[in-house]
């Protein structure tokens, strides 16, 4: 059981080149999340699923798209890179949108450098 | 607007002492609040729900204070593996996802 996957660990990429960061789950959760995280920034949420078939914007999604492929996997796709999107991205993902004890479980991170 | 607010810290403590942090939130439509624990460079992970009537697990105790908006964590005898970064996270009605805040870092020296 490897709860939630990310690849790759580590890009880095030049400004305007473009790629899509893959996310896994294997724990049957509906909702799946991207988050990106900077210093004194706090965790943004840029894009969200609450279920299979359905993605919402969040806080920051500017510059980005995804992709809920099916219920397993959530990908965010950078299509024209630029250094303000150097960050460490998290996925996430829960049983359900919301509820008191719905936990988030996050993947491992993407390491992001745009030069 | 929904938001938690936290103060960034650090926190420097040293083993055995207690440290409590807390969080204020904006929006009084909240339905619930986490505490959860990143440690540095890694993913953060659930530390423990936060119940209006309070709840503990060994040297946590989390609070919830719905008059005054703030959310608190108690650590007790702190540990050298506290030292880390605590994220209050709030949960709001309707269909929305949880509202992270920016974090309170804690380290405790020995």
């Amino acid at each position: 059981n490897a709860g939630v996957t990310q690849t790759p660990k580590f890009q880095v990429l030049k400004t305007g080149q473009s790629m899509t960061l893959q996310c896994a789950q294997d724990m049957n959760h509906n909702s799946m999340y991207w988050y990106r995280q900077d210093p004194g920034m706090g965790l943004r949420l840029i894009y969200y699923s609450a279920s299979e078939g359905t993605t919402d914007k969040g806080e920051v999604p500017n510059g980005y798209n995804v992709s809920r492929l099916n219920k397993r996997e959530f990908s965010l796709r950078l299509e024209s890179a630029a250094p303000s999107q150097t960050s460490v991205y998290f996925c996430a993902s829960s049983e359900f949108l919301t509820g008191a004890d719905n936990e988030q479980f996050f993947g491992p991170g993407t390491r992001l450098t745009v030069l | 607007r929904k938001e938690v607010e936290q103060d960034p810290g650090p926190f420097n403590v040293p083993e055995g002492a207690t440290v409590a942090f807390n969080c204020t939130y904006s929006n009084s439509a909240s339905q619930s609040f986490f505490w959860y624990r990143q440690d540095c460079r890694k993913e953060p992970k659930l530390l423990m729900s936060v119940y209006s009537s309070g709840n503990e697990d060994g040297r946590f105790t989390a609070q919830l204070n719905r008059a005054s908006q703030y959310i608190s964590l108690l650590i007790r005898d702190s540990k050298l593996s506290d030292s880390a970064t605590y994220l209050c996270v709030g949960l709001y009605s309707g269909n929305t996802p949880l509202v992270f805040g920016k974090g309170t870092r804690l380290s405790v020296i020995a």
